[in-house]
């Protein structure tokens, strides 16, 4: 099965500042997607990375606050902007083939 | 957003035991995963169902695809000290998006 790779695995953020995450697939997948994760709680879909083309974001979550860019089939960015302590969470990506597969995720800190 | 309604939230038992959990939801949903994540990891998919009835073995995990779409249950049978962790169903919809649920936490003692 395919493999993800996601960058950086946790940072310490300065509020105000913006952190931009990083997922590269080993492989082609038809759809990339991106996850929050508070602690201790399940995961909610952020938003549908699409290729060359801006993302389709679920209720909740707008571009100016996550932008997201999905250049290729392969490769996908997350960008927290303007970082509160409420962001403070874990960031996932997930491809799919046939089934979502995750990266191991980024434990963002808002300080 | 929408979620799963999954049961139970945390479950505490001796090696050996076995182990069920489920999901039910208000929707009707194509196909069931389950997931299970460690500590620090991303979520690591276990059984796929993608026809209503479906019953899926996995090693010692068995799951079922409920008849109406609307639900999923997950055995462990044997449970071993390496069960311990979050498991997670989720529902995937249109788009491959995943709906999941609130996740049950294991705990199994030697």
């Amino acid at each position: 099965s395919a493999v993800i790779s996601q960058k950086p695995s946790r940072d310490i953020c300065q509020r105000g500042t913006s952190l931009t995450i990083q997922c590269q697939v080993d492989s082609q997948v038809t759809m990339m997607f991106w996850y929050r994760q508070q602690p201790g709680q399940s995961l909610t879909l952020i938003a549908t990375a699409n290729q060359g083309s801006e993302a389709t974001y679920e209720s909740g979550f707008v571009i100016d606050k996550f932008p997201i860019s999905r250049p290729n089939l392969t490769f996908s960015t997350l960008t927290v902007s303007n970082m509160s302590p409420e962001d403070s969470s874990i960031y996932l990506c997930s491809g799919v083939v046939t089934e979502a597969f995750f990266g191991q995720g980024t434990r963002l800190t808002v300080v | 957003g929408q979620q799963l309604n999954q049961s139970p939230q945390s479950m505490f038992i001796q090696e050996g035991e076995d182990v069920s959990m489920n999901c039910t939801s208000s929707s009707i949903f194509n196909t069931w995963l389950w997931y299970k994540q460690d500590p620090g990891e991303g979520p690591v998919l276990l059984i796929a169902l993608y026809k209503a009835g479906e019953l899926t073995s996995n090693g010692r995990l068995t799951a079922q695809f409920g008849i109406t779409r609307k639900d999923s249950f997950l055995n462990i049978s044997a449970s071993i000290p390496s069960d311990v962790g979050i498991y997670f169903c989720a529902g995937q919809g249109s788009g491959s998006r995943l709906t999941f649920g609130e996740g049950t936490q294991l705990t199994v003692n030697p």
